[in-house]
């Protein structure tokens, strides 16, 4: 049971470039949430997904799209990086929305320069 | 608007002494709250949470952390800090609707 991972761990961008992050649970979890985390301003959510093929905006939407066509995988582009999205990237799911406990993967650390 | 709030942003303890981690929430109804514990390079783990069941809730390696509804307060303790413990936390809430709100976070210095 290896519980939720990230692909990759770390990775570099030039500007303008774009990336796909791949998030897997094994935990059969109806939820799952891309969050950034950022110094000093704890972590933000991104994007969620309530179920295999649904997906939503959360906090800080803009220049992320995401994709849920398996219900274990939840993937995360940036269509064209920019610096701003310098950031460590967390991947969670859970049972249900509001009560249950997340469980997030690593991490993935990008640089855009 | 829904927000948590951590009153310190660093707390340093020497090992031995008791641990204090604070958090103040914004109320409008019950809440349900989260500490998690972040450890350098890692992803986030549960530490405790509160979901009505009881205010003094019991959480892993000897944590714990009271709800007052009266102060809106929902703050993380420990008798006795660990070298261990050396880590960022994280209070949460959630309030419906998915929506999960994080605190800035709490970095524990731990001396021996």
């Amino acid at each position: 049971n290896a519980g939720v991972t990230q692909t990759p761990k770390f990775r570099v961008l030039k500007t303008g470039q774009s990336m796909t992050l791949l998030c897997a649970q094994d935990m059969n979890h109806e939820y799952m949430y891309w969050y950034r985390q950022d110094p000093g301003m704890g972590l933000r959510l991104i994007h969620y997904s309530v179920g295999e093929g649904t997906t939503a905006k959360g906090e800080v939407p803009d220049g992320y799209n995401v994709s849920r066509l398996k219900k274990q995988n939840f993937l995360l582009g940036l269509e064209s990086a920019a610096p701003s999205q310098t950031s460590v990237y967390f991947c969670a799911s859970s049972t249900d929305g509001r009560q249950e406990t997340q469980y997030f993967g690593p991490g993935t650390r990008l640089l855009v320069l | 608007a829904q927000s948590v709030t951590q009153l310190d942003s660093h707390v340093s303890v020497s090992e031995g002494t008791p641990v204090l981690l604070r958090c103040n929430y914004s109320s409008s109804y019950s809440p349900s709250l989260f500490w998690y514990v972040q450890h350098p390079n890692k992803g986030l783990q549960l530490l405790l949470k509160y979901t009505s069941a009881a205010t003094l809730v019991k959480g892993i390696n000897g944590f714990e952390a009271e709800f007052k509804k009266s102060e809106t307060s929902f703050h993380l303790t420990k008798p006795s800090a660990h070298m261990s413990d050396a880590a960022e936390y994280f209070c949460v809430r959630n309030t419906g609707g998915f929506k999960t709100i994080f605190g800035a976070g709490t970095r524990l210095f731990v001396k021996a």
